[in-house]
Protein backbone atom coordinates (compact mmCIF):
# COMPACT_ATOMS: atom_id res chain seq x y z
CA UNK A 1 0.00 0.00 0.00
CA UNK A 2 1.27 3.46 -1.26
CA UNK A 3 1.16 5.46 1.82
CA UNK A 4 0.37 9.44 1.72
CA UNK A 5 1.66 11.42 4.12
CA UNK A 6 0.62 15.21 4.43
CA UNK A 7 2.31 18.49 6.14
CA UNK A 8 1.44 20.18 7.52
CA UNK A 9 -1.70 19.01 9.89
CA UNK A 10 -3.03 22.33 10.31
CA UNK A 11 -2.24 26.08 8.06
CA UNK A 12 -3.52 28.90 9.36
CA UNK A 13 -3.86 31.67 6.77
CA UNK A 14 -5.08 34.98 6.54
CA UNK A 15 -7.68 35.83 3.62
CA UNK A 16 -5.96 36.86 0.80
CA UNK A 17 -2.80 35.26 1.67
CA UNK A 18 -1.13 32.20 -0.41
CA UNK A 19 -1.98 28.74 0.68
CA UNK A 20 0.91 25.67 0.40
CA UNK A 21 -0.05 22.31 1.25
CA UNK A 22 2.52 19.36 0.46
CA UNK A 23 2.02 15.93 0.07
CA UNK A 24 4.32 13.02 -0.06
CA UNK A 25 4.17 9.38 -1.60
CA UNK A 26 5.85 6.17 0.27
CA UNK A 27 6.85 5.22 -3.15
CA UNK A 28 6.54 7.16 -6.61
CA UNK A 29 3.23 7.42 -7.90
CA UNK A 30 4.14 9.80 -11.41
CA UNK A 31 1.56 12.31 -11.72
CA UNK A 32 -1.45 9.93 -10.74
CA UNK A 33 -2.17 12.59 -8.30
CA UNK A 34 -5.57 13.92 -7.30
CA UNK A 35 -6.58 16.98 -4.34
CA UNK A 36 -9.77 17.05 -3.03
CA UNK A 37 -11.52 19.61 -0.77
CA UNK A 38 -13.76 18.80 2.36
CA UNK A 39 -15.86 21.25 4.30
CA UNK A 40 -17.63 20.25 7.07
CA UNK A 41 -20.86 18.09 6.44
CA UNK A 42 -19.87 17.64 3.20
CA UNK A 43 -18.37 15.50 0.37
CA UNK A 44 -14.94 16.03 -0.85
CA UNK A 45 -14.97 17.86 -4.01
CA UNK A 46 -12.30 17.35 -6.80
CA UNK A 47 -10.20 20.16 -7.20
CA UNK A 48 -6.94 18.71 -9.19
CA UNK A 49 -6.17 15.31 -10.95
CA UNK A 50 -3.09 14.57 -12.67
CA UNK A 51 -1.23 16.41 -10.08
CA UNK A 52 -2.02 19.60 -11.88
CA UNK A 53 -4.92 19.80 -13.87
CA UNK A 54 -7.89 21.36 -12.62
CA UNK A 55 -11.08 19.78 -12.43
CA UNK A 56 -14.21 21.33 -14.01
CA UNK A 57 -15.01 24.40 -12.70
CA UNK A 58 -12.65 24.65 -9.97
CA UNK A 59 -11.32 28.86 -10.07
CA UNK A 60 -7.56 29.40 -11.31
CA UNK A 61 -6.03 30.26 -7.75
CA UNK A 62 -6.11 26.27 -7.29
CA UNK A 63 -3.22 24.96 -8.83
CA UNK A 64 -1.31 21.84 -8.30
CA UNK A 65 2.57 20.61 -9.19
CA UNK A 66 4.57 17.99 -8.39
CA UNK A 67 5.70 14.18 -9.68
CA UNK A 68 6.79 10.89 -8.31
CA UNK A 69 6.81 11.58 -4.35
CA UNK A 70 6.36 15.31 -3.65
CA UNK A 71 3.64 16.95 -4.09
CA UNK A 72 1.93 20.81 -4.04
CA UNK A 73 -1.24 22.32 -3.72
CA UNK A 74 -1.08 26.28 -4.23
CA UNK A 75 -3.77 28.29 -3.53
CA UNK A 76 -2.84 32.05 -4.53
CA UNK A 77 -5.58 34.40 -2.96
CA UNK A 78 -7.39 32.26 -0.30
CA UNK A 79 -11.26 33.60 -0.31
CA UNK A 80 -12.93 32.45 2.83
CA UNK A 81 -15.23 30.04 0.99
CA UNK A 82 -11.50 27.88 0.25
CA UNK A 83 -10.92 27.26 4.34
CA UNK A 84 -11.32 23.74 4.69
CA UNK A 85 -9.71 20.17 4.72
CA UNK A 86 -7.83 19.19 1.52
CA UNK A 87 -6.49 15.65 0.84
CA UNK A 88 -4.53 14.36 -1.71
CA UNK A 89 -4.50 10.70 -3.30
CA UNK A 90 -2.58 8.76 -4.92
CA UNK A 91 -4.00 6.25 -8.09
CA UNK A 92 -0.48 4.70 -9.46
CA UNK A 93 -2.01 1.87 -7.17
CA UNK A 94 -5.36 0.97 -5.73
CA UNK A 95 -6.30 4.37 -4.14
CA UNK A 96 -4.69 5.43 -0.62
CA UNK A 97 -5.68 9.21 0.38
CA UNK A 98 -3.96 11.19 2.96
CA UNK A 99 -4.87 12.10 6.58
CA UNK A 100 -5.91 15.64 5.17
CA UNK A 101 -4.11 19.57 5.64
CA UNK A 102 -6.74 22.45 7.13
CA UNK A 103 -6.93 25.28 6.38
CA UNK A 104 -7.82 27.84 9.16
CA UNK A 105 -8.67 31.25 9.40
CA UNK A 106 -5.59 32.89 10.91
CA UNK B 1 -25.29 16.48 -14.40
CA UNK B 2 -24.72 13.37 -12.65
CA UNK B 3 -26.12 12.65 -8.89
CA UNK B 4 -25.49 10.31 -6.32
CA UNK B 5 -27.35 9.53 -3.64
CA UNK B 6 -26.98 6.62 -0.45
CA UNK B 7 -29.88 5.16 1.18
CA UNK B 8 -29.54 2.52 3.90
CA UNK B 9 -29.53 1.76 7.74
CA UNK B 10 -27.88 4.02 9.92
CA UNK B 11 -27.68 1.78 12.54
CA UNK B 12 -26.30 -1.89 12.66
CA UNK B 13 -25.44 -4.33 14.58
CA UNK B 14 -22.41 -5.81 15.68
CA UNK B 15 -21.54 -8.62 13.48
CA UNK B 16 -23.83 -8.37 10.76
CA UNK B 17 -23.97 -7.17 7.22
CA UNK B 18 -24.15 -3.43 6.49
CA UNK B 19 -26.27 -3.39 2.81
CA UNK B 20 -25.98 0.27 1.38
CA UNK B 21 -27.11 1.52 -1.93
CA UNK B 22 -25.94 4.13 -4.09
CA UNK B 23 -28.69 5.77 -6.65
CA UNK B 24 -27.85 7.30 -9.75
CA UNK B 25 -29.22 10.20 -11.89
CA UNK B 26 -28.05 11.77 -14.77
CA UNK B 27 -26.13 9.49 -15.82
CA UNK B 28 -26.92 5.39 -16.79
CA UNK B 29 -24.15 3.62 -15.29
CA UNK B 30 -24.25 1.23 -18.27
CA UNK B 31 -22.70 3.92 -20.62
CA UNK B 32 -19.50 3.77 -18.96
CA UNK B 33 -17.26 4.91 -15.90
CA UNK B 34 -16.66 3.39 -13.21
CA UNK B 35 -18.81 3.45 -9.65
CA UNK B 36 -17.25 3.26 -5.79
CA UNK B 37 -17.66 3.15 -2.54
CA UNK B 38 -15.25 5.20 -0.01
CA UNK B 39 -15.68 5.92 3.64
CA UNK B 40 -14.61 8.36 6.23
CA UNK B 41 -14.94 7.56 9.79
CA UNK B 42 -15.90 10.21 12.12
CA UNK B 43 -12.88 12.72 12.38
CA UNK B 44 -10.61 10.66 10.06
CA UNK B 45 -9.08 10.39 6.42
CA UNK B 46 -10.53 8.43 3.33
CA UNK B 47 -10.77 5.03 3.22
CA UNK B 48 -11.51 3.69 -0.70
CA UNK B 49 -13.39 0.06 -0.42
CA UNK B 50 -13.94 -0.86 -3.50
CA UNK B 51 -15.50 -0.16 -6.86
CA UNK B 52 -17.01 -1.65 -9.95
CA UNK B 53 -17.67 -1.47 -13.85
CA UNK B 54 -21.39 -1.64 -14.84
CA UNK B 55 -22.79 -5.16 -13.62
CA UNK B 56 -19.48 -6.71 -14.00
CA UNK B 57 -15.85 -6.44 -12.73
CA UNK B 58 -14.85 -5.95 -9.16
CA UNK B 59 -12.07 -4.24 -7.44
CA UNK B 60 -11.85 -4.50 -3.37
CA UNK B 61 -9.68 -3.10 -0.90
CA UNK B 62 -7.16 -5.93 -0.07
CA UNK B 63 -7.41 -4.57 3.74
CA UNK B 64 -11.40 -5.61 3.26
CA UNK B 65 -11.70 -7.49 0.58
CA UNK B 66 -13.00 -10.75 2.33
CA UNK B 67 -15.97 -8.75 3.86
CA UNK B 68 -16.98 -6.18 1.21
CA UNK B 69 -19.33 -7.33 -2.07
CA UNK B 70 -20.13 -4.32 -4.28
CA UNK B 71 -22.76 -5.46 -7.40
CA UNK B 72 -24.91 -2.98 -9.57
CA UNK B 73 -28.72 -3.09 -10.90
CA UNK B 74 -27.89 -1.36 -14.59
CA UNK B 75 -31.88 -1.80 -14.57
CA UNK B 76 -32.28 0.51 -11.66
CA UNK B 77 -29.19 3.03 -12.19
CA UNK B 78 -27.97 1.75 -8.60
CA UNK B 79 -24.79 -0.16 -7.60
CA UNK B 80 -24.58 -1.34 -3.86
CA UNK B 81 -22.68 -2.34 -1.30
CA UNK B 82 -22.51 -5.25 1.45
CA UNK B 83 -20.14 -5.57 4.60
CA UNK B 84 -20.29 -8.35 6.18
CA UNK B 85 -18.80 -8.91 9.90
CA UNK B 86 -19.04 -5.86 11.29
CA UNK B 87 -17.56 -3.82 14.24
CA UNK B 88 -17.20 -0.28 15.90
CA UNK B 89 -14.65 -0.25 13.33
CA UNK B 90 -16.80 0.47 10.51
CA UNK B 91 -18.73 3.29 11.73
CA UNK B 92 -18.10 5.58 9.18
CA UNK B 93 -19.80 7.91 7.08
CA UNK B 94 -20.33 6.04 3.49
CA UNK B 95 -19.85 8.08 0.05
CA UNK B 96 -20.24 6.87 -3.21
CA UNK B 97 -19.12 8.43 -6.11
CA UNK B 98 -18.44 8.18 -9.67
CA UNK B 99 -14.70 6.78 -10.67
CA UNK B 100 -12.53 7.58 -13.91
CA UNK B 101 -11.70 4.20 -14.33
CA UNK B 102 -9.68 1.17 -13.02
CA UNK B 103 -7.02 -0.76 -14.09
CA UNK B 104 -5.36 -4.26 -13.21
CA UNK B 105 -3.35 -2.51 -10.65
CA UNK B 106 -5.33 1.18 -9.82
CA UNK B 107 -8.51 2.54 -10.22
CA UNK B 108 -8.37 6.68 -10.43
CA UNK B 109 -9.99 9.75 -9.01
CA UNK B 110 -13.54 10.29 -8.15
CA UNK B 111 -14.92 13.29 -9.92
CA UNK B 112 -18.50 12.82 -8.29
CA UNK B 113 -19.80 12.16 -4.75
CA UNK B 114 -22.99 11.53 -2.74
CA UNK B 115 -23.59 13.28 0.13
CA UNK B 116 -22.65 10.58 2.37
CA UNK B 117 -24.45 8.51 5.13
CA UNK B 118 -23.91 7.99 8.52
CA UNK B 119 -23.97 4.63 9.30
CA UNK B 120 -23.02 3.26 13.37
CA UNK B 121 -22.14 -0.05 14.12
CA UNK B 122 -23.91 -0.44 18.11
CA UNK B 123 -25.68 -2.59 19.70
Amino acid sequence: EIVMTQSPATLSVSPGERATLSCRASQSVSSYLAWYQQKPGQAPRLLIYGASTRATGIPARFSGSGSGTEFTLTISSLQSEDFAIYYCQQYNNWPTFGQGTKVEIK
Amino acid sequence: QVQLQESGPGLVKPSETLSLICTVSGYSISTGYFWGWIRQPPGKGLEWIGSIYQSGSTYYNSSLKSRVTISADTSKNQFSLKLSSVTAADTAVYYCARVLGCGTTSCYYFDSWGQGILVTVSS
